[in-house]
Formats: structure tokens, sequence, C-alpha cells
């Protein structure tokens, strides 16, 4: 079964430091979306894309957050100066339909800033 | 952004019972209203949808409901499996110029054997 795939599983950084995560959507979806969930908060959304543009981006994916569709397959989340308060398990999402909010997950990338 | 909400944090239910998750929104202008379940460690899987235009529907022993005039939705789980036991989020879509989902805050549902 098709399936969506994020690397790094877990990272460790300095604060201060630029991360990007990576993301490879289900190969036929058009539409991708980074969410974050705070250790026992709430799923977030940061930004969706399609197009090669942004869609929607909520206050939370400021300047210091950039996405990125290098190729055909791969979708990236960069983070150039981390934060202590930007440790969070991140999730990419796709989806082949728009609007219907049938998204699919991965697993997540656990960010930890020290 | 609180327009999605589940105020309930944590669900008890006997297996075989049936299991009620209840989620307010605020936007009138949501177009898809879903449950998604999220093990730990994994992401959220999506489990059932509605339109906005209807006020059910039913996927097995999972039937979400509706109700727009009290923007209110529910998810019912019948009858409620040990399996089950999960963090269960509602989440909203919009689909005006931008698209975007909001997800709740989550429900932890435990199924007690």
């Amino acid at each position: 079964e098709p399936e969506v795939t994020q690397t790094p599983s877990h990272q460790v950084t300095q604060m201060g430091q630029e991360v990007i995560l990576r993301c490879v959507p289900i190969s036929n979806h058009l539409y991708f979306y980074w969410y974050r969930q705070i250790l026992g908060q709430k799923v977030e959304f940061l930004v969706s894309f399609y197009n090669n543009e942004i869609s929607e981006k909520s206050e939370i994916f400021d300047d210091q957050f950039s996405v990125e569709r290098p190729d055909g397959s791969n979708f990236t989340l960069k983070i150039r100066s981390t934060k202590l308060e930007d440790s969070a398990m991140y999730f990419c999402a796709s989806s082949d339909r728009r609007g219907t909010g049938e998204l699919f997950f991965g697993e997540g990338s656990r960010l930890t800033v020290l | 952004d609180q327009q999605v909400k589940q105020n309930s944090p944590s669900l008890s239910v006997q297996e075989g019972r049936i299991s009620i998750l209840n989620c307010d929104y605020t936007n009138s202008m949501f177009d898809y209203f879903l449950w998604y379940k999220k093990y730990p460690a994994e992401g959220p899987t999506f489990l059932i949808s509605i339109s906005s235009i209807k006020d059910k529907n039913e996927d097995g022993r999972f039937t979400v409901f509706l109700n727009k005039s009290a923007k209110h939705l529910s998810l019912h789980i019948v009858p409620s499996q040990p399996g089950d036991s999960a963090v269960y989020f509602c989440a909203a879509s919009l689909n005006t110029g931008g698209f975007k989902t909001i997800f709740g805050a989550g429900t932890r549902l435990f199924v007690k054997a």
C-alpha cells in the first residue's frame, strides 16, 4: 500500500541551527501539507502546498519556515534558525483531492532543539 | 486557533458498548468534517468523513453525525473493541481560496476488555 515516508525519524539539533525535514508523498498525490504536534498537544496546521506554491499557512509558519518541492518526489520543510519551542513531532501529509480533508500522513519526524 | 474543539480529553468505555466522541466547531465555512485515529509514534490515520451538506455517514462500526445548526459533530463506535483504544482527532477542512484542514485537540479513548 502506498505510504508517505519521512526522514529523519528523529533529529537533535542545537538552538539556532538550520534543520531540513524531508518527506516523500504518495506518488500520484498533488496536495501536500506539514503539521506539527508539540508533546501532548493538538496537531497544528503549518502549511499546505500545491503546484509549487504555498496555498495556506498558519501564524506559526513565519519567516523562519520554508517549504520546497525540489524534485518530483520530495517535499521538504526547512527551519532556518531553530528555537527551543520548535521541538515537536512534525508530520507530512499528502492528498490526491483538494479540500476534502482526507489526508495520508507519514509517521513523523521528531525534532528536539537543545 | 480554536475553530475545532474537543472538550473531552479522555473517554473510557467497556468493550462491546458504544463510544461517543464529540466535537464542536465555530467556522460555518468548513466543507468537510473528519475523524482521524492516532496511535503513539504514528501519524494520524483517516477514519471517516462527512460533507457539510449531509447529517450522517456510516462505515461499518463507525458513524459520524453532523448537526450544522449546533455546529457539532460526533463519532459513534458500535460495538467498541479494545483495538479501538487510541487518540481520536476531529478535523475540518476549508477550501476557500487556499485549502487547509484543522484538527481538534484529540480525545483519548480507552476500551476496556
